[in-house]
Parts: structure tokens; sequence; C-alpha cells
């Protein structure tokens, strides 16, 4: 079946410090690959997304680059805010656009941005 | 995106009891899913809500336990049957349109049992 793997944490960092948070992923075919954040308090924000190899996915600073290769999706941001601590999912769909495939998530990884 | 709500935001119930979720999107949507979270971890689908059929139920989810209504495009709602402490949870509910990679979640429905 699908699965996805996420560096679990929590995750802390100093204000303006690199960020990679690791995913990698199991699924038949070809699944779209996604980024979501889920602030403190807050519902649950599309991030980014990539739905085909070698896309990279962008939005407020974070990248991650679809890897078929590796079956990764690594969430990227070169200098980190506080604003940006909370916990950060990633998941997939293994349908084609469109198609009826609910997500499959992460573990989920808390990051903590100290000033 | 959609614009997407769910009522209630909470509540607390008593074990043994029934609680009904309702899920309302602003723009007609193909697909609405549910999902749950449970404290602390991850989220899981329960199941795809299907206008005018059954749900599609996720392998370990059933429909006695978390029966499922999408009477048109833009409502939805799940139940939660007889409920024990081990279904505390946030509950969502999630929209895609026809042709969209995205996901869109809604607000989510914390709910206690006890």
């Amino acid at each position: 079946g699908n699965s996805v793997t996420q560096m679990e944490g929590p995750v802390t960092l100093s204000e303006e410090a690199f960020l990679t948070i690791n995913c990698t992923y199991t699924a038949t075919g070809y699944p779209s690959l996604f980024w979501y954040v889920q602030y403190p308090g807050e519902g649950l924000q599309l991030l980014l997304k990539a739905t085909k190899a070698d896309d990279k996915g962008s939005n407020k600073g974070f990248e991650a680059t679809y890897r078929k290769e590796t079956t990764s999706f690594h969430l990227e941001k070169g200098s980190v805010q506080v604003s940006d601590s909370a916990v950060y999912f990633c998941a997939l769909s293994a349908g084609s656009g469109g198609g009826a495939d609910g997500l499959t998530f992460g573990k989920g990884t808390h990051l903590i941005i100290q000033p | 995106s959609a614009v997407i709500s769910q009522k209630p935001s909470r509540d607390i119930c008593q074990r043994g009891t029934s609680l009904t979720i309702q899920c309302q999107v602003d723009s007609q949507v193909t697909m609405m899913f549910w999902y749950r979270q449970q404290p602390g971890q991850s989220l899981t689908l329960i199941a795809t809500a299907n206008q005018g059929s059954e749900a599609t139920y996720e392998s370990g989810f059933v429909i006695d336990k978390f029966p499922i209504s999408r009477p048109n495009l833009t409502f939805s709602t799940l139940t939660v049957s007889n409920m024990s402490p081990e279904d505390s949870s946030i509950y969502l509910c999630s929209v895609r349109t026809t042709g969209s990679y995205e996901q869109y979640f809604g607000p989510g429905t914390r709910l206690t049992v006890t």
C-alpha cells in the first residue's frame, strides 16, 4: 500500500537557519505529492504541491522537488522565521488529478523556531 | 480555493451516544473526504463521500460506525455512532474539484468522548 515517512520532531532551529524536513514515500503508479502546514490553533493548509517527477513546488519561501529516483519530496527553506513554527505534514495522492483518491499522510514534523 | 465550514466546531459527548458532523462548501466540488486526526497523531482517511451513493470506506472503518451522507455537491455529514473515549479526535472534511490536484480542508470538529 501507499505510505509516507517523514522525520519526526520536534525540530528546533534558530531564526534565519536553513531548514530541511525529509520526506520519502512508497506508492503504486505516479503519485502527486504535497506539503501541508498546521499553525498553532489553526486548520490544515496546503503549502505546496508537485504532480510529476522533477516538478518543484514552492510557496512562502518553501520549496520541495519531486524526486522519483529517490522517492523523496524534502521540504526546504533558506532562512526560517519564528512565524514558521508549526507542524508540517508530507502527503501523497496516488490517483491522477481529479481522481477519487484521498491523501496518505506522514506523521508530521513539529518545527520550533527560536528567536 | 473553496471555503469549507464544519459544524459543530467542538463537542463533548457521553459514551454510547452519536454525533453528526456537517460539512458545507461554498461551491460545487467533485470529491469530498472525511479524515480523523487522533491526539498528537497524523491524519487518517476514513472515507470518500460519494454524491447520491454509499460512501467508500478505508480499511478499518465501517459504515455502521461512521455513516456518511452526501445529498448534493456542496454538503456532507459524518456520524460517529455509539461513541467511546477512543473516538476522541479531530474530524476533518476535505474537498477536491474536477481536474484539480489540490485538496482543501475544513477547520475540523474537535470531539471529546467522556
